[in-house]
């Protein structure tokens, strides 16, 4: 069974630009979350989806945001990077319930320059 | 929101020691993992483990659910074992809460 599935690797940006980030969930599993890690903060969680729709959201502000397709595949997006959104962004997928807990995939590290 | 406080920050250890890692939160929850990063940064999934014991080759974990705390065993502990772990919690479901890691060193 594939594991969770995250594009790119890395990213290097400049301040100002946006950036969009890929996860494809493991097979069935509807539920998708995204996490922050930076040095300073730890892991933070940005928000999830369940079934194409936010069912959860942390306390970032309106640059960072995301959807759902209809195969789970998720996206966020950072619009107006700045140099503090540089972190490893992860994405975690469950079948929806949290019974079984999370599994992560390998993480994107954005850098922005 | 829950607190997730994880003990020690940092282990050093010689291979072939055992150690016990910590983690306390301060509500019920119905969601505990414990994780392991790897020098890549991924997250790998150890213990789903909201309550009781289970145990994964040299790798144990119990949670006391009722005193709000878990711990993580390691024995015979290998190189490779290196790396932070976390512990996440949830308390209701879609969002994990996380310690802020306890760092772990085994030099051979």
């Amino acid at each position: 069974k594939a594991g969770v599935t995250q594009t790119p690797r890395y990213l290097i940006k400049t301040r100002g630009q946006q950036v969009t980030l890929s996860c494809s969930p493991i097979s069935g599993h509807r539920s998708v979350s995204w996490y922050q890690q930076t040095p300073g903060q730890g892991l933070q969680f940005l928000f999830e989806y369940f079934s194409e729709t936010q069912r959860n959201k942390g306390n970032f502000p309106g640059r960072f945001s995301g959807r759902q397709f209809s195969n789970s595949r998720s996206e966020m997006n950072v619009s107006t990077l700045e140099l503090g959104d540089s972190a490893l962004y992860l994405c975690a997928s469950s079948a929806g319930t949290a019974s079984y807990g999370y599994t992560f995939g390998s993480g994107t590290r954005l850098t922005v320059v | 929101g829950i607190q997730v406080e994880q003990s020690p920050p940092d282990l050093i250890l010689q291979e072939g020691a055992n150690s016990t890692l910590r983690c306390n939160f301060s509500d019920s929850v119905n969601n505990l993992q414990w994780f392991h990063q790897n020098p890549w940064g991924q997250l790998i999934n150890l213990f789903y483990i909201p309550s009781g014991t289970k145990q994964n080759g040299r790798l144990s974990a119990t949670t006391v659910a009722t005193e709000r705390y878990s711990l993580l065993y390691i024995s015979s502990s290998q190189t490779t074992d290196s790396g932070v772990y976390f512990c996440a919690v949830s308390t209701s479901g879609s969002r994990l809460t996380f310690g802020e890691g306890t760092q772990l060193t085994v030099n051979p």
